[in-house]
Parts: C-alpha cells; structure tokens; sequence
C-alpha cells in the first residue's frame, strides 16, 4: 500500500525566515498531493493542492514543487507569521482516497 | 466554515458503550469520509461513501460500522467502546468518488472521550 512519509516531525523558525516541508510516497500511480493545515483542536483545512501533471504551484506566500521521478513533493512558507504556527499534513491519493504523513508541527517564534 | 457539518461537537461515554456520530456533507458533495485522529496523532482514514454505497475501506475496526443514508447525510457507529477509541473523528465530503483527484473539506469533527 501507499506509505507516505513527512519531515521534520518538528519545525521551529522565526519570523519572517521560511519553512520548507518534505514528503516522500511509494505509489507511482499517485497523482494528487493536498497540504492541510490544522489549528490545534480544529478541522484540518486544505491550503494549497498539485496534481501529478504539474512541477510548481504557488498561491501567495505558499508554494507546492513536486517531483515525480524522486516520489516526493515539499511544502515552502515563505515570510512566515506566527499565525502560520500550526500543524502540516501532506496527503497522497491512493485509490479512492488519501494517505497521509504523520504531520509537521511548525512553530514560528516572534 | 467548510460547509460539513457533525454532530455532537463533544462526547463523553463510558467503557463497553456504544455512541454514534452524524455528518453531513458539502451541498452537492456525494462522497463523505471517515478519519480517526488520535491525540499527537496524524489521520487514520477509516471508511468512505459514495451516494449511499461504502466505496473503500481502511483501518477500521470490526466494532465500528458506518452508512450514507439517501440524503447523503452519514453516520459512524462505535460500539464495545475502549478507552484507546477516544479521538478527534472527522468526516470530509467530496464531490467525486474517486479516485482520490478532489479536495476533500473537512468538518470540525466530534471529540469522543471513553472514560
């Protein structure tokens, strides 16, 4: 089965630095990576998405790359805010519905 | 506000009960999943419905059972409740039924507590 993996479990920048997430998945047949983010005790809410047909994607101070050769795709927060202070998942389809990595847990110090 | 809803926001219940959590979807969504997320814990996809039929299944316990009823509103049944059962449960809607290629929204999910 799928298996998806995420680094750091951890991550702590200041204000204003950026913040990189890493993915990694098994299944080639793979084609849609979403990224939640979850406020402690909320629902996880989707911030940015890439299918497989695309290498980039960027929504603001968010950007998604993607590497299909490698199987793994990376989160970038530029300028983060102390609101961007959260916990990151990444997702891989898989069949019918996703995997998901076991979360970042991203601190930013002002 | 996604637009999914579930109730009850908080649970508290007692070992060897049973308790049921209700969602309902997206206007328009036909899909709704289940996720179990355990304190610290990342997502556990549990089970999926699409328009009234289980579409996939994942970690989901025997003692656990769900369905999608015609108005596509969806139920979770937890049974013989352990205490290791108290979680965060979510339910997500999705227009598609797969494969997995739609943005799935989440709902503010129900906090179960087994004492």
């Amino acid at each position: 089965g799928e298996n998806v993996e995420q680094h750091p479990s951890t991550l702590s920048v200041q204000e204003g630095d950026s913040a990189v997430i890493k993915c990694t998945y098994s299944d080639s047949a793979s084609n849609y990576f979403p990224w939640y983010k979850q406020e402690l005790g909320k629902r996880p809410q989707l911030i940015i998405d890439i299918r497989s047909n695309v290498g980039e994607k960027k929504d603001q101070r968010i950007a998604v790359t993607l590497n299909k050769t490698a199987k793994h795709f990376s989160l970038h927060i530029t300028e983060t805010q102390p609101e961007d202070s959260a916990v990151y998942f990444c997702a891989a389809s898989y069949g019918q519905n996703f995997v998901f990595g076991p979360g970042t847990r991203l601190s930013v110090l002002p | 506000d996604s637009g999914v809803t579930q109730t009850p926001k908080h649970l508290i219940t007692a070992t060897g009960q049973r308790v049921t959590l209700r969602c309902s979807p997206r206007s328009g969504d036909l899909s709704v999943y289940w996720y179990q997320q355990s304190l610290d814990q990342g997502l556990q996809f549990l089970i999926q419905y699409y328009n009234g039929e289980e579409r996939a299944k994942g970690n989901i316990l025997e003692r656990f059972s769900a369905q999608q009823f015609p108005d596509l509103h969806s139920e979770l049944n937890l049974s013989s409740l352990e205490l290791g059962d108290s979680a965060l449960y979510f339910c997500a809607s999705s227009a598609s039924p797969g494969p997995a290629t739609d943005t799935q929204y989440f709902g503010p999910g129900t906090r179960l507590t087994v004492l």
